[in-house]
Parts: C-alpha cells; sequence; structure tokens
C-alpha cells in the first residue's frame, strides 16, 4: 500500500549543527508534502510545506527539499537549537485523498 | 478560539464505558479531521469532515467508534464499549479548505487511558 516512511528513527546532533531529517514516500501521485513538529505532550505543530512543483522551499532557519524522481523529502534545520528538540513527521496528501498519511516521526536530539 | 481546542485533555475511563470526545475547530475551518496516535507511534487518520459533504469515515478502526459534527463546527468522536487498545492520544484537527495546499492545525489531542 501507499507509505510515507522515515529512515532514522533518532538524530542527535550538537547544538549550532545544522540538522537534516530524511523521509521517502510512494504514493507518486502525491502533490503535497508537510513537516510537522511534536512535542512531548503536545499536538502536532506545522512547520513547513512545499507543493510538488517546487524541489525547494525555505522558511526561517527550515528549508524543506523536495525530490520526485527518486521520492524523497528532507528538512533541513540550520543552526539547531535545544528548542528544536522534538519528533518531527512528515506527512503528504495525495491529490484525490481526504487525509494527510504520516510518515512515523523521527526524534531529534539537540545536545548542548 | 485562536486555535483547534479539545476536551478533555485526559480521560481515565474504565473498560466497557463509552467516552465522548469533543473538539472545537479554528473559526471558519470548513474542514475538521480526527487522528489517533498510540505511544510513541505516527499518527493514523480516522475520520474527514468537510462542510456540508458526507464524512469520509474510512479510518474509524471498528463500528465501535462514531463521530458528528454539528453545525459544521464542534464535533464529537465517541467510542463506546472502551477496549484497553483504545488507549491513545485523540488529535483533532481543521484547515481553512480541502487538506491539500491548506495549513491543517492540530489541537494537542485528548490522552484517553482505559483501564
Amino acid at each position: 500500500g501507499e507509505s510515507v516512511g522515515l529512515h532514522l528513527p533518532t538524530l542527535s546532533v550538537q547544538e549550532g549543527d545544522n540538522s537534516i531529517i530524511n523521509c521517502a514516500y510512494s504514493n507518486s501521485a502525491s502533490d503535497y508534502f508537510i513537516w510537522y513538529k511534536q512535542e512531548s505532550g503536545k499536538g502536532p505543530q506545522f512547520i513547513i510545506d512545499i507543493r510538488s512543483n517546487m524541489d525547494k522551499r525555505q522558511g526561517q532557519r527550515v528549508t524543506v527539499l523536495l525530490n520526485k524522481t527518486v521520492k524523497h523529502l528532507s528538512l533541513q534545520i540550520a543552526a539547531t537549537q535545544p528548542g528544536d528538540s522534538a519528533v518531527y513527521f512528515c506527512a503528504e496528501n495525495g491529490n484525490a485523498g481526504n487525509m494527510l498519511t504520516f510518515g512515523g516521526g523521527t526524534r531529534l536530539m539537540v545536545k548542548p | 478560539g485562536a486555535g483547534v481546542s479539545q476536551s478533555p485533555s485526559n480521560k481515565v475511563t474504565e473498560k466497557g464505558k463509552d467516552v465522548e470526545l469533543r473538539c472545537d475547530p479554528i473559526s471558519g475551518h470548513t474542514a475538521l479531521y480526527w487522528y489517533r496516535q498510540s505511544l510513541g507511534q505516527g499518527l493514523e487518520f480516522l475520520i474527514y469532515f468537510q462542510g456540508n459533504s458526507a464524512p469520509d469515515k474510512s479510518g474509524l478502526p471498528s463500528d465501535r467508534f462514531s463521530a458528528e459534527r454539528t453545525g459544521g463546527s464542534v464535533s464529537t468522536l465517541t467510542i463506546q464499549r472502551t477496549q484497553q487498545e483504545d488507549s491513545a492520544v485523540y488529535l483533532c484537527a481543521s484547515s481553512s479548505n480541502g487538506p491539500t495546499g491548506n495549513t491543517i492545525y492540530f489541537g494537542e489531542g485528548s490522552w484517553l487511558t482505559v483501564v
């Protein structure tokens, strides 16, 4: 079946370094992708999104890259801070879907 | 309110009892979603409401689960005859229109524990 998955369940980085979180998707019809951040005990928080007609989109300290050829999505966080520690989920929505399909999540741990 | 509001934030119930979880979406949002998140897991789609259209119930795990959305705003998720495997965080979300291209905002969730 169609799915969205993550390569690394846990990522540990030093404060100040850049972080890269990866995600693979299998639905070639997906045209909208989102990254969410979820802190312990809280609901998912929208970070950044990208449509399939784009390869890259930048926000404040975050960049999302989309490679449709290999169906791969990544989230880059520049100058990672302790407050970035959380679980990050990628999600996708096929153009006919009524839902977001979420990956399993990657835990980002920032070491001081 | 400014965000998606859910209640109760925590609920402990005995196996076999019914529970109701409430979601108040962002004002003006026509689309409302329910997801379930088990401990340490990803989000599992349950149901989607969009305006006056028939809801997409394709994610409901059994007939013990049902949801309503009255007046196009507040939604209630009902779990009948709760089982221990129903223990999870139930997350509600809303968006200004359908899920494609419209930011979906989540509430803080209702943490359900069935004992």
